[in-house]
């Protein structure tokens, strides 16, 4: 029973457009939420979180938006770069356990 | 800050062999995980720890054991390897309780059981 779900394998856009990663997940517990971004042969490193109480937060290029009732988050990447290309993995935590569960990632391409 | 440290890198292992993944963190972490990396399943959660002398399963922890004696040290033991043990595995720490659930992770092991 996969609780956090990324249902697109793959992304490709060109340099300067919008990158749109889009996560689901299935436990309503869940109450943060974060975004790691993962090159070959090195751990994933952190991007990006959001905790269940907001619906949105900025850093710099990236923004997270949560939609609780949809049970659906997404990370929008703009301008995207050639550098951002990695695996970007979501996950999901509930406080009680401090569990956090990954989906299966998003392979993202940028295009010179 | 060395962070998350893993050994070995690399690992091979004849199936019905046992190993033991070291993992070390030297940031005062009270909360350590291990995950597997496999294509198409992306990070599972085999087995974590809030703390020392308490230790908990994740999503798949059949196969594997681990104990949390010191905050430091959190060992991942497989058994008795199968090849379906064949995994990329990570470890990871974070602080727990406190409002930041930002988990840091080390650079991995590539297991490959025969």
């Amino acid at each position: 029973d996969q609780q956090v779900k990324q249902n697109s394998p793959s992304l490709s856009v060109q340099e300067g457009r919008i990158s749109i990663l889009n996560c689901d997940y299935t436990n309503s517990m869940f109450d943060y939420f974060l975004w790691y971004k993962k090159y070959p042969a090195e751990g994933p490193t952190f991007l990006i979180s959001i905790s269940s109480i907001k619906d949105k937060n900025e850093d710099g290029r990236f923004t997270v938006f949560l939609n609780k009732s949809a049970k659906h988050l997404s990370l929008h990447i703009v301008p995207s770069q050639p550098g951002d290309s990695a695996v970007y993995f979501c996950a999901a935590g509930s406080s009680n356990t401090g569990k956090l569960i990954f989906g299966q990632g998003t392979t993202l391409q940028v295009k010179p | 800050n060395a962070g998350v440290t893993q050994t070995p890198k690399f690992q091979v292992l004849k199936t019905g062999q046992s190993m033991t993944l070291q993992c070390a963190q030297d940031m005062n972490h009270e909360y350590m995980s291990w995950y597997r990396q496999d294509p198409g399943m992306g990070l599972r959660l085999i087995h974590y720890s809030v703390g020392a002398g308490i230790t908990d399963q994740g999503e798949v922890p059949n196969g594997y054991n681990v104990s949390r004696s010191t905050t430091e040290d959190f060992p991942l033991r497989l058994l008795s390897a199968a090849p379906s043990q064949t995994s990329v595995y990570f470890c990871a720490s974070s602080t727990y309780g406190q409002g930041s659930y930002e988990q840091y992770f080390g650079p991995g092991t590539r297991l490959t059981v025969t």
